[in-house]
């Protein structure tokens, strides 16, 4: 089963509106990642955020990691049409070995 | 761009083929990972090479093996084609230098149809 699991599955909202998406994962990581995946096509890689930071942003993307509560937020503020994607959270296990997990991703629609 | 390729963009197989899948990594990067994403899905972490040595795989089948060059290009090789490996191949490059996955780069995918 996939360690990384986003909510929701699905989003729809305006443009100009801010989108949250969530994610959980089971076991303890060393890092957390957020990728973004238009039309089915190769992921462009968001923002990596450790196991030892709570935040961090990169212009309009603000991501939290709460480690305690295994779960972590992507916050898109001001949303463009050009954010329709998918997006994808990816943890790196805590467990020895390289292992990726990917979530089954949000899929956001933002309308013009 | 993310200075990863992959080749070829699509193919068409039938059951029982083999088929490969190459990927040239992002200048600088010696850690190559292969993933398999089938519609509607995230992506499935099938295999890592880091220097040219396994050292890391999903749950996929002994028919699913790979190669890493020297020059940290890629092969994923798939034998005894079925049904179910019809997807999008991903492959990604990185840095790696410690236990720790560092922010991978990924190609555009090969789309992989089995009939």
């Amino acid at each position: 089963s996939q360690q990384g699991e986003e909510d929701p599955q699905a989003l729809s909202i305006q443009e100009g509106e801010n989108a949250t998406m969530n994610c959980s994962y089971k076991t303890s990581i060393n890092n957390l990642q957020w990728y973004r995946q238009n039309s089915g096509r190769g992921l462009v890689h968001l923002i990596l955020i450790r196991s030892n930071e709570r935040e961090k942003h990169s212009g309009r993307l603000r991501v939290t990691l709460d480690t305690s509560k295994k779960s972590s937020s992507l916050l898109i503020t001001a949303s463009r049409a050009a954010d329709t994607a998918s997006y994808f959270c990816a943890t790196d296990p805590n467990t020895g070995g390289f292992k990726t997990i990917f979530g089954a991703g949000t899929r956001l629609f933002v309308k013009a | 761009e993310t200075g990863v390729t992959q080749s070829p963009t699509h193919l068409i197989k039938t059951r029982g083929q083999q088929v490969t899948l190459r990927c040239s990594s992002q200048s600088g990067h010696n850690t190559v990972s292969w993933y398999q994403q089938a519609l509607g899905q995230g992506p499935q972490f099938i295999f890592q090479y880091y220097r040219e040595e396994e050292n890391g795989r999903g749950n996929f089948p002994p028919r699913f093996s790979g190669l890493q060059f020297p020059n940290y290009s890629s092969e994923l090789n798939v034998n005894a084609l079925e049904l179910d490996d019809s997807a999008l191949y991903l492959c990604a490059s990185s840095w790696g230098t410690s236990g720790i996955q560092e922010t991978q780069y990924f190609g555009p995918g090969t789309r992989l149809l089995v009939l």
